[in-house]
C-alpha cells in the first residue's frame, strides 16, 4: 500500500486566496483525520470522518475552514479566505476501527500564507 | 476527558547514553497506548503500541516502552542513543475512535 497520500506537499499563497488541501487515505480505512501542526500550538485535531461522514468538527478554528469527504478514497480541507495565521503543516491520517485506533499519517502539506 | 502528559518538551542526551522519554495518561480504563516519532519535515510514524497483550512492548529502531497501570505511565526507552534518533516523539492514548496526543518531546542527541 502507498500509505496516506497528501497533495500538494508545499503551498505558498497570498492572503485572501482560497487554498485546497487533498488527502487519499489508506484503502480499507474507515476513519480519516485532519490535523494542523504549528510551533505555538503543537498538533491539533481539526475534524474527523467515519465512513465519509463528519463526526466531530469542533477543532475547526473558524468558518473559513471546511472539509469534505465525497467518497472513501478522497478528502479535502479548504480554507477560504486564507490568512497568514493559517500558515502551518496540515496532516491527514487514517485508521481502521478494528485496529486499536492506530493512525497512519501522511507526509503533510506545508502551507505558507503571505 | 482523557489527557496525555509528556514530561519535558526537550531532552538532551549524548550519543551512546540511555534515552528515557516520559509519558503519563489519565484514564480510568487503561487505553491502548502509542509512541510516534516525527523526523524533520515528515509525518508521524508509529514506533510501538500497547494493546493489552504484553506490558513491555518492543518497537522499531531499538526502542521499547513499559506499560505500568499503577503509575498510569508508558515511558519510552532506548539503551544507547544514536545520532539518527534526534527527532520529536509523541505519546498518544486511544479514545472512542480518536487518539489523544501529548505535546511532544524533542530528543536532542550530541556527539
Amino acid at each position: 500500500d502507498a500509505g496516506v497520500i497528501q497533495s500538494p506537499r508545499h503551498e505558498v499563497t497570498e492572503m485572501g486566496q482560497e487554498v485546497t488541501l487533498r488527502c487519499k487515505p489508506i484503502s480499507g480505512h474507515d476513519y480519516l483525520f485532519w490535523y494542523r501542526q504549528t510551533m505555538m500550538r503543537g498538533l491539533e485535531l481539526l475534524i474527523y470522518f467515519n465512513n465519509n461522514v463528519p463526526i466531530d468538527d469542533s477543532g475547526m478554528p473558524e468558518d473559513r475552514f471546511s472539509a469534505k469527504m465525497p467518497n472513501a478514497s478522497f478528502s479535502t480541507l479548504k480554507i477560504q479566505p486564507s490568512e497568514p495565521r493559517d500558515s502551518a503543516v496540515y496532516f491527514c491520517a487514517s485508521s481502521q476501527a478494528s485496529a486499536y485506533n492506530e493512525q497512519f499519517f501522511g507526509p503533510g502539506t506545508r502551507l505558507t500564507v503571505l | 476527558a482523557q489527557s496525555v502528559t509528556q514530561l519535558g518538551s526537550h531532552v538532551s542526551v549524548s550519543e551512546g547514553a540511555l534515552v528515557l522519554l516520559r509519558c503519563n495518561y489519565s484514564s480510568s480504563v487503561p487505553p491502548y497506548l502509542f509512541w510516534y516519532v516525527q523526523y524533520p519535515n515528515q509525518g508521524l510514524q508509529l514506533l510501538l503500541k500497547y494493546t493489552s497483550a504484553a506490558t513491555l512492548v518492543k518497537g522499531i529502531n531499538g526502542f521499547e516502552a513499559e506499560f505500568k497501570k499503577s503509575e498510569t505511565s508508558f515511558h519510552l526507552t532506548k539503551p544507547s542513543a544514536h545520532m539518527s534518533d534526534a527527532a520529536e516523539y509523541f505519546c498518544a492514548a486511544s479514545g472512542y475512535s480518536t487518539l489523544t496526543f501529548g505535546k511532544g518531546t524533542m530528543l536532542l542527541v550530541s556527539p
